[in-house]
């Protein structure tokens, strides 16, 4: 199964600046994705990360907040832009494995962002 | 888009109780129903899921139903344990859409001793 690193793990930030987090596979994968979880909250799709071409967002996302990257097939970055109070959350990286046995999205074990 | 009911948000069971979290979905085209356990602080696991061609399937003390005409699907632990608290999230997508997960709300399932 694919071993997803997600880096950092936390950091506390003033408002007003950006944060970048870089997710790493240890194998090539199509699909990444990014999740937002907020306090408490369940799980929403921020993007998918196309490999080679601007990232895919959903409804009441944007690029301009967060920028994503997907240079190559095991590697992507979320940057969470002019940071607010309302942007504390936990990123969430995650990778569709079609190898694997069982399980099929596998998710990073996330990026716990505090915005003071 | 796709939108996914969780009930209910909390869960308190005695310790070897049955616990029941119930999901509905609105896209009739979704075809994959995976549920994760989220333990505090750690990233969410898959621990089982189902696929629209099949009712029923199990996995030791955890087993998922699907109704497919009410679109709504159940997981289902029997023999409860304390390791079992935690919050579980059931999902809906349509697997020719890349896997893109919509989430329910979750639900905060603890086991008394």
């Amino acid at each position: 199964s694919a071993v997803i690193s997600q880096k950092p793990s936390r950091d506390i930030c003033q408002r007003g600046t950006s944060l970048t987090i870089q997710c790493q596979v240890d194998s090539q994968v199509t699909m990444m994705f990014w999740y937002r979880q907020q306090p408490g909250q369940s799980l929403t799709l921020i993007a998918t990360a196309n490999q080679g071409s601007e990232a895919t967002y959903e409804s009441g996302f944007v690029i301009d907040k967060f920028p994503i990257s997907r240079p190559n097939l095991t590697f992507s970055t979320l940057t969470v832009s002019n940071m607010s109070p309302e942007d504390s959350s936990i990123y969430l990286c995650s990778v569709e494995d079609v190898t694997a046995t069982n399980e099929k999205l596998f998710f990073g074990s996330g990026t716990q962002l505090s915005v003071l | 888009g796709e939108n996914v009911e969780q009930h209910p948000s909390t869960l308190s069971v005695q310790e070897g109780d049955s616990a029941v979290i119930k999901c509905t979905y609105s896209d009739s085209a979704s075809n994959y129903f995976p549920w994760y356990k989220q333990e505090l602080g750690k990233r969410p696991q898959l621990i089982i899921d189902i696929r629209s061609n099949v009712g029923e399937k199990k996995d030791q003390r955890i087993a998922v139903t699907l109704n497919k005409t009410a679109k709504h699907f159940s997981l289902h632990i029997t023999e409860t344990q304390p390791e079992d608290s935690a919050v579980y999230f059931c999902a809906a997508s349509r697997e020719a859409a890349g896997n893109k997960l919509t989430f329910g709300g979750g639900t905060r399932v603890l086991v008394k001793p």
